[in-house]
C-alpha cells in the first residue's frame, strides 16, 4: 500500500502571496490531519477533515484553512504569507477521526521570503 | 487537557550502549501514548503506541516503552544503540475513546557516537 504522498516536496514564496499544499491519504484512510513543525513551537495541530469536512481546528489565524475532497485527498491553504509561515507542513491519516494511529506523509518544507 | 513533556533535547549515547528517552504526561482520562521518530527531511514514522493493553509495548527497530501509571510515565527504550537510531524522537498522547487529538512533545534529538 503507498503510504501518504504530499506534494510539492518544498516550496519557496514570498511575504504576502498564497500556497496550496497538497495530500493523499493511504487508500482506504478517510481522515486527514494537518500541523505545522517548527524548531521554535515544534509540532501543531492545524485541522482535522473527515467526509469533507473540517473536525477540528487548532489555534491557528483564518489565513490557515483546508478542504477535502470526496475521495478524502485534503489541501491547505496559506493566504498572505508572513515570514512566520515557514515550516515543514506535516499530513496524517487515519481510518476514521476515532482512530488514535496516524501515519504522516514526509511534509511540505515552505520557505517565505 | 493533556500534554506530553519530553526530558532532555538532546541526548548522546555510544554506538552499543542503552538508549533512554524519558517521556511524562499529563491527562485526565486514560490516555493513548505513542513514540513517533523522525529522520532529517522525513515526515513522521510510529515506532510504538499503548492502547490499554500490555503496559510494556514493542515497537520496530527494537525499540519498547512501558507505561507506568504511578510514574505518568512513557519512557522509550532500545538495549543497544544503532548508529541508524540518531533522530529526532517524539512523545505524544491521544484521549482514549470518542474523538482523538494527539499532542505531541517537543522532541529529543538522539546523537549515536561510534
Amino acid at each position: 500500500k503507498a503510504g501518504v504522498t504530499q506534494t510539492p516536496r518544498y516550496l519557496i514564496k514570498t511575504r504576502g502571496q498564497q500556497v496550496t499544499l497538497s495530500c493523499s491519504p493511504i487508500s482506504g484512510h478517510r481522515s486527514v490531519s494537518w500541523y505545522q513543525q517548527t524548531p521554535g513551537q515544534g509540532l501543531q495541530f492545524l485541522f482535522e477533515y473527515f467526509s469533507e469536512t473540517q473536525r477540528n481546528k487548532g489555534n491557528f489565524p483564518g489565513r490557515f484553512s483546508g478542504r477535502q475532497f470526496s475521495n478524502s485527498r485534503s489541501e491547505m491553504n496559506v493566504s498572505t504569507l508572513e515570514l512566520g509561515d515557514s515550516a515543514l507542513y506535516l499530513c496524517a491519516s487515519s481510518l476514521e477521526p476515532g482512530d488514535v494511529t496516524q501515519y504522516f506523509g514526509p511534509g511540505t518544507r515552505l520557505l517565505v521570503l | 487537557a493533556q500534554s506530553v513533556t519530553q526530558l532532555g533535547s538532546h541526548v548522546s549515547v555510544s554506538e552499543g550502549a542503552l538508549v533512554l528517552l524519558r517521556c511524562n504526561y499529563s491527562s485526565s482520562v486514560p490516555p493513548y501514548l505513542f513514540w513517533y521518530v523522525q529522520y532529517p527531511n522525513q515526515g513522521l514514522q510510529l515506532l510504538l503506541k499503548y492502547t490499554s493493553a500490555a503496559t510494556l509495548v514493542k515497537g520496530i527497530n527494537g525499540f519498547e516503552a512501558e507505561f507506568k501509571k504511578s510514574e505518568t510515565s512513557f519512557h522509550l527504550t532500545k538495549p543497544s544503540a544503532h548508529m541508524s537510531d540518531a533522530a529526532e524522537y517524539f512523545c505524544a498522547v491521544s484521549r482514549s475513546g470518542g474523538y482523538q487529538k494527539v499532542t505531541f512533545g517537543t522532541g529529543t534529538k538522539l546523537q549515536v557516537i561510534p
